[in-house]
């Protein structure tokens, strides 16, 4: 079983501030890489997807890029919102779609 | 949402009795799966399916069965519930290059 590795397990920001959280993992054997969003007593939502190295995505205020040489992503969240705070979880994609998920980075955007 | 519904949305079941869990898709995708999330494991792989009665084991299978005969139905089945399966259930589409999920049931194992 490969071990997806996020980084910080939680994470207090003040709201305004920009912060970023990480991803790694051992092998570059993969698909792609999936960014999800999941909020409490939500589904989780589906953020980006890369699959190159060097890949860089944005949405809005969120954005994340892909090194797959180093065996790392990172999302970066510029001008945290309250409504930022949810669990922004990363996964990698192997054969038949299927996805390995981390545990998870927990964000909380204190107002 | 992407048209999936799950079914009991909540449940509470006694040790040993069998279960079984409903993810419906109105979208005819062709891969369809089925997850457990629980503290500190984020989201695990139970079965997946890659067409009508096409099935196999993910990452935590033991004690589950699944079933899928026809496209827009997954059945996830605990044949003898324990209590270590008390989790939240997700199932999970493949669409495009991305995987949406249905809204999650709650299942207690007392």
């Amino acid at each position: 079983i490969l071990n997806v590795e996020q980084s910080p397990q939680s994470l207090h920001v003040q709201e305004g501030d920009s912060t970023n959280f990480t991803c790694s993992f051992p092998s570059s054997n993969f698909y792609a890489l999936h960014w999800y969003r999941w909020e409490t007593a939500k589904s989780p939502e589906a953020l980006f997807v890369m699959t190159l190295n060097g890949d860089e995505k944005k949405k809005g205020r969120i954005s994340a890029t892909l090194n797959t040489k180093e065996g790392y992503s990172y999302l970066y969240i510029k001008g945290s919102q309250p409504e930022d705070s949810a669990t922004y979880l990363c996964a990698l994609e192997f054969g038949n779609e299927k996805l390995t998920f981390g545990t998870g980075t927990r964000l909380t955007i204190i107002p | 949402d992407a048209g999936i519904t799950q079914s009991p949305r909540h449940k509470v079941t006694e040790t040993g009795t069998p279960v079984t869990l409903r993810c419906h898709q109105t979208e005819n995708h062709r891969y369809m799966y089925w997850y457990r999330q629980d503290p500190g494991h984020g989201l695990r792989l139970i079965h997946y399916s890659y067409g009508v009665k096409d099935t196999d084991k993910g990452e935590v299978s033991d004690g589950y069965s699944v079933s899928r005969s026809k496209t827009e139905d997954f059945l996830l089945t605990l044949e003898s519930a324990t209590s270590s399966q008390t989790s939240v259930y997700f199932c999970a589409i493949s669409a495009g290059l991305e995987q949406y999920f249905g809204p999650g049931t709650r299942l207690t194992v007392t």
